[in-house]
């Protein structure tokens, strides 16, 4: 079974509009850490936001926020006040167990997301 | 402080050539990490280090050998090349729940 899944390969937002990119995520360790990556059309990877098992609320980083439903086993992101620089990839990522165990992160196949003006 | 760097930034090789790519991070990381990056795919772990003087293997880890003999420094190697290999690869180091990653480099492989 995959990790993360990303359902969404593309989506479209209006530009100022809301939009929510899903993520679930598969694992029994109760101990694990969810994040979101953004990747521009440059390639590097922007570390946007990161929610932990035991948070009990929800992340949020300015406009990113996490919503996290830990009994469905999902971590959507949600950007409001979408902008035209918003264009890009978007990854979901997950650790799995202690930081002891290496911090590793299995990441998703990504969404693709369009800003229009 | 230039966070995480990688060289070269671009290379092409020709099956069974031999390479190494560098990574070095200037934060006093002790965990570093390396992936690839393949069309539609998200990134996939490599190897890693847990510090000076270890690797371990990730998910992806063969045709690939790792060094890291300096704390700042870590080592991907390519001893016999192959068009499989032909990706975008990153390196990464930790700190926290963040992992920082460096431009990438683009492989290709004829």
């Amino acid at each position: 079974a995959q990790k993360i899944t990303q359902t969404q390969p593309g989506m479209f937002v209006q530009e100022k509009e809301a939009v929510t990119l899903d993520c679930t995520y598969d694992t029994s360790d109760p101990s694990y850490g969810l994040f979101w990556y953004k990747q521009p059309s440059s390639g590097e990877m922007i570390f946007l936001i990161y929610q932990g098992s035991y948070d009990q609320q929800n992340a949020t980083e300015g406009r990113y926020s996490l919503n996290f439903q830990k009994a469905r086993k999902s971590a959507n992101l949600v950007i409001s006040a979408s902008q035209l620089g918003d264009s890009a990839m978007y990854f979901c990522a997950m650790r799995e167990g202690l930081q002891s165990s290496g911090d590793k992160l299995t990441f998703g196949t990504g969404t693709r997301l369009a800003v229009r003006p | 402080n230039a966070g995480v760097t990688q060289t070269p930034k671009f290379r092409v090789l020709k099956t069974g050539q031999s390479m190494t790519l560098l990574c070095a991070q200037d934060m006093n990381h002790e965990y570093m990490y390396w992936y690839r990056q393949d069309p539609g795919m998200g990134l996939r772990l490599i190897h890693y280090s847990v510090g000076e003087g270890t690797t371990a293997k990730g998910e992806v880890p063969d045709g690939y050998n790792v060094s890291r003999l300096k704390k700042q420094n870590f080592l991907l190697g390519l001893e016999s090349a192959a068009p499989s290999q032909t990706s975008v690869y990153f390196c990464a180091s930790l700190k926290g729940n963040q992992q920082f990653f460096g431009p990438g480099t683009r492989l290709t492989v004829l």
